[in-house]
């Protein structure tokens, strides 16, 4: 079946560091990948998506490229400010399979300091 | 398009007592789904709905639990009788049925059960 897998945290940085977080996954066919973000006392937001291998999503500073010969999806971004304080899901999501359902991975919370 | 609208933002509810919580997706998505997150369980895909008939609800924790979606633009999610341990929040979240959108999410229903 579909799963991802994401690094656990906390992550901790200062601002102006630069950010990975590496997310992995199997899947049958060829999914698309998302990267959502939950900030405190929020839902979910779509941040960024790529649906086809070697795409690059890109949004408010981040990015993820889908490498299908490593299976992954791993989120950058250059500069993060305290405000990209928050919890990053990766997910995957396969049409026509497990009745189109997203699948996350455990989400990883970021804490970016002064 | 006003997005996912849950209502009631939170809830405080006496143990025994029944809890309704309620979705409007966004028109045209094809599918619903309701998730809880909980610290120690994370999110946790409750029961998703595709044009308003319940496809799966494998992960709703128990008959105290039940949902409906009369029609495709409203959406219960019911818990009768409430336990202190049902203290969670619960998002709702739509999509298209194509694979490569992702879902739109609540912005959630914080419920406590006192």
């Amino acid at each position: 079946g579909n799963s991802v897998t994401q690094m656990e945290g906390p992550v901790t940085l200062s601002e102006e560091a630069f950010l990975t977080i590496n997310c992995t996954y199997t899947a049958t066919g060829y999914p698309s990948l998302f990267w959502y973000v939950q900030y405190p006392g929020e839902g979910l937001q779509l941040l960024l998506k790529a649906t086809k291998a070697d795409d690059k999503g890109s949004n408010k500073g981040f990015e993820a490229t889908y490498r299908k010969e490593t299976t992954s999806f791993h989120l950058e971004k250059g500069s993060v400010q305290v405000s990209d304080s928050a919890v990053y899901f990766c997910a995957l999501r396969s049409a026509g399979t497990a009745g189109n359902k997203l699948t996350f991975g455990g989400g990883t919370r970021v804490l970016v300091k002064p | 398009d006003a997005g996912v609208i849950q209502s009631p933002r939170h809830e405080v509810t006496e143990m025994g007592q029944e809890v309704t919580l309620r979705c409007k997706p966004i028109s045209g998505h094809d599918y619903l789904f309701w998730y809880r997150q909980t610290m120690m369980r994370g999110l946790e895909l409750l029961i998703y709905f595709n044009n308003n008939v319940p496809i799966d609800d494998s992960g709703m924790p128990e008959d105290r639990f039940s949902a409906k979606m009369p029609n495709a633009s409203f959406s219960t999610l019911k818990i009768q009788p409430s336990e202190p341990r049902d203290s969670a929040v619960y998002f709702c979240a739509s999509s298209f049925a194509v694979g490569t959108y992702g879902y739109t999410f609540g912005s959630g229903t914080r419920l406590t059960v006192v």
